[in-house]
């Protein structure tokens, strides 16, 4: 049971780098999100989808872009990465109702 | 603006002993209150999931309590272990748009021997 999976764990960046965080998840979960964790604060909602070929946009989402082209994979992107960028960032998926959130273990991301 | 707001930050207890955790929320409408525990360096586990119309819910030595009216939830841990120091989330899932959730910043609890 993978769950939801993400790579890379860890990762260096220098400013105006680009990467993509990918995120799996194999239970056929109809929603995936990306969030972002700072120390002090709660988790912040990046973007999401809410199926295979959509995304929107949460809370800051500023930065950052996404893709879900096939329905168990959601990619984050950073164009062009900012100090201001450095962080924990968590996958998670759900089915359609509100129960069974998923999370990832999380990729800290250290853009210097 | 949708807020939940935990309280204390942060605190230290005896193994053995009791704690609770609170949370205070502005989230309407809320769909369910979760409480999630965070060990250092992996995603947030779900401890326990309430409805509106739930009143208390328990997972083994945690015990979560919810009261709508006053937009309160509390987290209790009994007869604490070494394996219980983690942070603990306090969440709320808004029922539109994709089931976002709204994050509490978090208590970290250390458990010492």
């Amino acid at each position: 049971n993978a769950g939801v999976t993400q790579t890379p764990k860890f990762r260096v960046l220098k400013t105006g780098q680009s990467m993509t965080l990918l995120c799996a998840q194999d239970m056929n979960h109809e929603y995936m999100y990306w969030y972002r964790q700072d120390p002090g604060m709660g988790l912040r909602l990046i973007h999401y989808s809410v199926g295979e070929g959509t995304t929107a946009k949460g809370e800051v989402p500023d930065g950052y872009n996404v893709s879900r082209l096939k329905k168990q994979n959601f990619l984050l992107g950073l164009e062009s990465a900012a100090p201001s960028q450095t962080s924990v960032y968590f996958c998670a998926s759900s089915s359609q109702g509100t129960h069974g959130y998923t999370f990832g273990s999380g990729t800290r991301l250290t853009v210097v | 603006k949708n807020q939940v707001e935990q309280s204390p930050q942060s605190l230290i207890i005896l193994e053995g002993k009791n704690c609770t955790l609170q949370c205070n929320y502005t989230v309407s409408p809320f769909s369910n209150l979760r409480w999630y525990k965070q060990d250092t360096g992996r995603g947030p586990v779900s401890l326990t999931i309430m409805t509106f119309s739930e009143n208390t819910k328990s997972n083994r030595r945690y015990t979560a309590t919810l009261d709508a009216d006053t937009k309160q939830s509390s987290l209790h841990i009994t007869a604490s272990q070494l394996s219980d120091s983690a942070s603990y989330i306090c969440v709320v899932a808004r029922p539109l748009a994709g089931n976002k959730l709204t994050f509490g910043g978090g208590t970290r609890v250390l458990v010492k021997p």
